[in-house]
Formats: C-alpha cells, structure tokens, sequence
C-alpha cells in the first residue's frame, strides 16, 4: 500500500528565504511521486512531477524536488520565497496508473 | 494545456433536493475522471474513480445512491448529489488522466456546496 507523509502543518519563513517542504513515501513498487499547489478555494495546480526519470525535477515558479530512494523522500524546495507563494502544498505517490495517494498537506506562510 | 473546468463553482441548496456538478476536460480525452471532496484545511478525500462508459468504483465508505457519478464521454463526469443535506456541504473536486499521460491527474477549479 502506498502513502505519504508531510512533515509539519505548517511552514514559515520570510521572503527571500529558503521555501523547504518535507514528503516522505510508502510505496511498494517505484513510484509516481507528484506536488501540487493550492490556493484558497481552488483546485489543485501541478507544480512537478517524478515519474523514474530524472531523480532533480524541475517544476513551474522556480521549485523543484529532488527524489531519493535510499531515504523514500521527495522534498520541495526553492531558493528565494515569494509573497506569491503562500499557498497548501499537497504531495502525493502513485502506483503506476493507479490512485494517488496524498499527504495531508503543508501550509506554506511567507512574511515580508 | 490539459485544462480541466467545473461547473458551478458555488451552489446553495435546499436540504433534500439534488445538485449536478459538471467536470469536462477541455484540451485532451480523459479515460479516466476523479471525483475527491476536501472539508477545510483538510486533505483530498477519494469519493469515486470512473472510466468513460463504465460504472464508477466508490471507495470504501462512499454511498453509491448518495453520490451519483456518470462519466458518458472523453471529456465530461457529472457527479450528483441526491438528496442533499448539510452534512454533504463541503468542496468538491474533479481530476481527470489523458491517454497519453496516464499517470498524472490534472484537477479542477473545485465546486463549494453549502446545503441549508
């Protein structure tokens, strides 16, 4: 069975300042390893995605994630925060092209 | 590209009477449609996996006749609450895979159902 784990509800730091998200997996088979972004009242937008290729995925607004078997993590990160970047972060593991499977979110607070 | 839309985004209801929530994926053919709910500051919730043509498969604790999915094309899932009361408010949201992508869902923008 598959499932993730986020590491602290709740994320703080200042803008400019390194953005660090934690995700760590279960998963039986290599997996489909996913961030997505949300912001209030809205869906979920794809920020990147590690499908066996490239263990350094590189997504959309300057994040990327790096994938690592030995420690079954996959942590966000991104060099410099934004205002803009507020938002709850949701990491999530498939099987395959099974169900994803999510973590139960991280939010991400940003202060000037 | 892969842009998947909902319809309505908001709807107030009568408790006891029935709500359609639209899902269309608009730039791609979606074999497959995700029905989720999330209540606040929670995670995603699977309700319900359909396939174009086929009968959707409920997880586990789901009520089938509470929550009617039809999934009649490529590009449109409509889910149905029937009967609603106020403890079904709550945000819904759709996922959709392509054929050519299939291991990634893109979601849609949610639909918030308060029921009175």
């Amino acid at each position: 069975a598959q499932s993730v784990t986020q590491l602290g509800s709740h994320v703080s730091v200042s803008e400019g300042a390194l953005v660090l998200l934690r995700c760590n997996y279960s998963s039986s088979v290599p997996p489909y390893l996913f961030w997505y972004v949300q912001y209030p009242n809205q869906g979920l937008q794809l920020l990147l995605k590690y499908t066996s290729a490239a263990t350094l995925v590189k997504g959309i607004n300057g994040f990327e994630a790096e994938f690592k078997k030995s420690e079954t993590s996959f942590h966000l990160t991104k060099p410099s925060a934004h205002m803009s970047d507020a938002a709850e972060y949701f990491c999530a593991v498939s099987e395959g092209y099974s169900t994803l499977t999510f973590g139960k979110g991280t939010m991400l607070l940003v202060s000037p | 590209g892969a842009v998947v839309s909902q319809h309505p985004s908001w709807v107030i209801c009568k408790s006891g009477t029935s709500v359609k929530i639209e899902c269309r994926s608009l730039d791609f053919q979606a074999t497959t449609m995700f029905w989720y709910r999330q209540f606040p500051k929670q995670s995603l919730m699977l309700m319900a996996t359909s396939n174009e043509g086929s009968k959707a498969t409920y997880e586990q604790g789901v009520e089938k006749d509470k929550f009617l999915i039809n999934h009649a094309s490529l590009t449109l899932s409509t889910l149905t609450v029937t009967s609603a009361h106020p403890e079904d408010s709550s945000f819904y949201i759709c996922s959709a895979k392509g054929q050519g992508e299939r291991e990634t869902q893109y979601f849609g923008p949610g639909t918030r159902l308060l029921v009175l």
